[in-house]
């Protein structure tokens, strides 16, 4: 069965230093994948998606992800982050062939120090 | 575009009561999916609509039913409330074009429904 794990339940890092959210994937066929954020309280906000072609994949707020067929991942990076970036990340892999659903990771919980 | 709206945005619910929440997709998506998100269980799926048909269901009791309009909305019934269910509960729509494959879509998702139930 397809899973996501995302190893690291809570990371803290200092603003401006940067950031490396780690996600890996079981799934039997080409996956879809996805980060997504979440502030307290609100709902899931796209960050960025790789579903084909380069594997480095850029999205919003200075994000990038990169796809590792060999080692089933889909790390999320930012250069510099900032207090803002403070709350939850979760990648997802998405299933294709009419199936809408997401499966989810548990989880990163983002703290940044200043 | 205005993004996907749910509603009510908080509900509080007793044991065994009944609830039902509403979910408006993004114009034009004619997917719409849910999920409940707790502490311990983390994002789950419960189940996903497409031209008013359940497509997808997730491994949630008969208890928890949802369906949909012929504009894309979406509702989704709880009935005989348990104190587990607590939780927020998320609608997401997608476009669900046949470039690629349905699954391919990305999907949107609103604030969510906080439902507390004591």
């Amino acid at each position: 069965a397809q899973s996501v794990t995302q190893p690291d339940i809570h990371i803290t890092v200092s603003e401006g230093a940067s950031l490396e959210l780690r996600c890996n994937y079981s799934y039997g066929a080409t996956p879809y994948l996805f980060w997504y954020v979440q502030s307290p309280g609100q709902g899931l906000q796209l960050l960025l998606k790789y579903f084909s072609g380069d594997t480095l994949v850029q999205g919003i707020k200075g994000f990038e992800a990169e796809f590792k067929r060999s080692q089933s991942s889909f790390n999320l990076r930012k250069p510099s982050v900032h207090w803002s970036d403070a709350a939850e990340y979760f990648c997802a892999v998405g299933h294709n062939f009419g199936n809408e659903k997401l499966t989810f990771g548990t989880g990163t919980r983002l703290t940044i120090i200043p | 575009k205005a993004g996907v709206t749910q509603t009510p945005r908080y509900l509080i619910k007793t044991r065994g009561q009944q609830v039902t929440l509403s979910c408006s997709p993004i114009s034009g998506h004619r997917s719409v999916s849910w999920y409940q998100q707790t502490p311990g269980q983390g994002l789950q799926f419960l189940f996903e609509y497409f031209s008013e048909t359940q497509r997808n269901k997730g491994n949630f009791p008969g208890r928890f039913s949802g369906r949909q309009f012929s504009n894309s909305r979406s509702e989704m019934n709880v009935s005989t409330l348990e104190l587990g269910d607590s939780a927020l509960y998320l609608c997401a729509s997608s476009a669900t074009g046949l470039a690629g494959g349905p699954g391919t879509d990305t999907q949107y998702f609103g604030p969510g429904t906080r439902l507390t139930v004591l």
